[in-house]
């Protein structure tokens, strides 16, 4: 199987600020990446899909790049809404696999 | 609007199976693949099974083989997650989630999660 490793696992961060989220997998899955936000109690929100495009309505704040084993979700001027957790996910195989999580909270 | 509502999720004692269901509205379900996903209490998202839009085609995490069947209902909108000789382990929030064809197949709705516990 596919593993992602997200890092860190945890960044305290301030309104405004930016910040920058790594996942790396451990075989090349070429741009099959996805990102999703998750706030306590609710269901993820699909942020970003085939590695940096913008799904519809999500703000453009929001951003990703990388191929083959390397990726990043950079989220530009930090807002109240943006503190959540952040996953990372892999649709290269069919078995599906999701990244640890990086919780965001604020400084 | 396109949703998903998960039903099926309670309290069930270890070895016992149980059923969830997925309810979708406002898209056409039979043209969708659609995937389980849990989450433990406090921990992050796992992947639990896949199924194609037309049902022909399965796929499972390999922690759950042998113990879970997805199927789905086109004609009823519904898709399904059968789970037998239930852990604590998976105790968890169940999602379902649709794989969407304008991105990329990454998961673009989720239901909101029925909660399962398994506990004596």
């Amino acid at each position: 199987d596919i593993q992602l490793t997200q890092s860190p696992s945890f960044l305290s961060a301030s309104v405004g600020d930016r910040v920058m989220i790594t996942c790396r997998a451990s075989q090349g899955i070429s741009s099959d990446l996805a990102w999703y936000q998750q706030k306590p109690g609710k269901a993820p929100k699909l942020l970003i899909y085939a590695a940096s495009t913008l799904q519809s309505g999500v703000s453009s704040r929001f951003s990703g790049r990388g191929s083959g084993t390397e990726f990043t979700l950079t989220i530009s001027g930090l807002q109240p809404e943006d503190f959540a957790t952040y996953y990372c996910q892999q649709l290269n195989t069919y078995l599906w696999t999701f990244g640890q999580g990086t919780k965001v909270e604020i400084k | 609007q396109a949703q998903l509502v998960e039903s099926g999720g309670g309290v069930v004692q270890p070895g016992k199976s149980l059923r969830l269901s997925c309810a979708a509205s406002g898209f056409t379900f039979s043209r969708f693949g659609m995937h389980w996903v849990r989450q433990a209490p406090g921990k992050g998202l796992e992947w639990v099974a896949n199924i194609w839009y037309d049902g022909s085609n399965k796929y499972y995490a390999d922690s759950f083989k042998g113990r879970i069947t997805v199927s789905r209902d086109n004609s009823k909108n519904t898709l399904f997650l059968q789970m037998n000789s239930l852990r604590a382990e998976d105790t968890a929030v169940y999602f379902c989630a649709r794989e969407g064809t304008d991105t990329d197949d990454a998961f673009d709705i989720w239901g909101q999660g029925t909660l399962v516990t398994v506990a004596s």
